[in-house]
Formats: structure tokens, C-alpha cells, sequence
């Protein structure tokens, strides 16, 4: 079975701030992990995935993860927030082979302030 | 990725209707998929759309609640039945393919908006 936990409903950061999200991951497979960005009123667009190639993994917009397997972690991570990364973020994991469900966490708001 | 377009984007129906929600792919795809987001939580896959044969559903899920259709490889409908207020969510569409360089990844479309009075 598997299962995400994001950790914090809402993150508030200063423009220009770090931005950290978290997620902790529950698979008894190798897993496939992905970030999710969800703007107001839209579908999802894939921020970054994570396939083993290598754990540190970045993608659009400034962001990247780091996969940690000791620590059962994905945490997304931008050195320097912009008001337009406001948005619903969301962590998913996946069985890695054949045709698999996405798993999604609960979620995680981030709110942007000047 | 794929471009990914849904139909209508929202409406507002009266209990008791039913609503036909349209997915449509700018190119073929093997799986296809339906979720519902209710308002301010995560995803619930509702069922996988299968091309030539039925969908497969999630527990709490069932055909004459939300029957689904996938006539060919770009289209896929959700049709949500006998609708309730509880059924007011966004209704939403995504895509995966398989192949070497897939790794499980979706793809969605931007979403129906369904409210329910």
C-alpha cells in the first residue's frame, strides 16, 4: 500500500523567502514521486517527478526535491519565492512499473506575502 | 504533454439532473483517468477509463452513479447522475501513456467545476 503525507495545510513565506513544502511517502515498492501545482481555478500541472535516475531532481520554475529513502521524504524546496508561485501544491507517489495509480496528498496552500 | 480540454468548464445544475462531463486529447493516449476534488481538498480517483471495455472504479464508486465512456484513444466521458448538493466538486481528466520513457507521470485538464442547488 501507499500513501503521502504532506506536512502543513498552509505555508505562508515573504517574497523572496525560501520556500519549503513536505511530504513524507509510504510505498512497499520503489516509488516514482511527483510534485503538482495547482493555480486558482485550473487542472494540475506536473512540477517535477522522481524516477531514480538521481535524487536530487529539479524542475519548472525554480523548484526542485531532493528524494531522501532514509527518510521517506520529498521535500520541495525554492531558494527565493515569487508571488506568483501562490498556489495549491500537491505530492504524489506512484508504484514504479507498468500502469499505476497516482496516490495524492492532502495538500499543501502557499500564500506569498510582499 | 498532451493538451488536454474539458467541456463545460463549469455549471450549476438543479438535484435530481444529470451532467456529461467531456475529456478530450490532442493526441492518442493509453489510460485515461477521473477524478473529483471536492471543495478545498485532495484528489479522489473516481475510475480508470479504459479504451474498448469497461471502466474500472474505486471503492465508493459505482457505474450508475458515474457511468464512463471511452469510445476511442483522445475522448473519454463521465456522466455524474442523479446529482445531489454533495456532488458539487471539480471534476477532473487526466492522461498517462506507457512507454520507455513513462514513468507513471498524468497529465490533466483543467477541470470541471459542478455546482449542484
Amino acid at each position: 500500500a501507499q500513501s503521502v503525507t504532506q506536512l502543513g495545510s498552509h505555508v505562508s513565506v515573504s517574497e523572496g523567502a525560501l520556500v519549503l513544502l513536505r511530504c513524507n511517502y509510504s510505498s512497499s515498492v520503489p516509488p516514482y514521486l511527483f510534485w503538482y501545482v495547482q493555480y486558482p481555478n485550473q487542472g494540475l500541472q506536473l512540477l517535477l517527478k522522481y524516477t531514480s535516475a538521481a535524487t536530487l531532481v529539479k524542475g519548472i520554475n525554480g523548484f526542485e526535491a531532493e528524494f531522501k529513502k532514509s527518510e521517506t521524504s520529498f521535500h520541495l524546496t525554492k531558494p527565493s519565492a515569487h508571488m506568483s508561485d501562490a498556489a495549491e501544491y500537491f505530492c504524489a507517489v506512484s508504484g514504479a512499473g507498468g500502469y499505476n495509480k497516482l496516490i495524492f496528498g492532502a495538500g499543501t496552500r502557499l500564500a506569498v506575502h510582499p | 504533454s498532451a493538451v488536454i480540454s474539458q467541456k463545460p468548464s463549469r455549471d450549476i445544475c438543479q438535484r435530481g439532473t444529470s451532467l456529461t462531463i467531456q475529456c478530450q486529447v490532442d493526441s492518442q493516449v493509453t489510460m485515461m483517468f477521473w477524478y473529483r476534488q471536492q471543495p478545498g481538498q485532495s484528489l479522489t480517483l473516481i475510475a480508470t477509463a479504459n479504451q474498448g471495455s469497461e471502466a474500472t472504479y474505486e471503492s465508493g464508486f459505482v457505474i450508475d452513479k458515474f457511468p464512463i465512456s471511452r469510445p476511442n484513444l483522445t475522448f473519454s466521458t463521465l456522466t455524474v447522475s442523479n446529482m445531489s448538493p454533495e456532488d458539487s466538486s471539480i471534476y477532473l481528466c487526466s492522461v498517462q501513456n506507457k512507454g520507455h520513457l513513462s514513468y507513471n507521470e498524468q497529465f490533466f485538464g483543467p477541470g470541471t467545476r459542478l455546482t449542484v442547488l
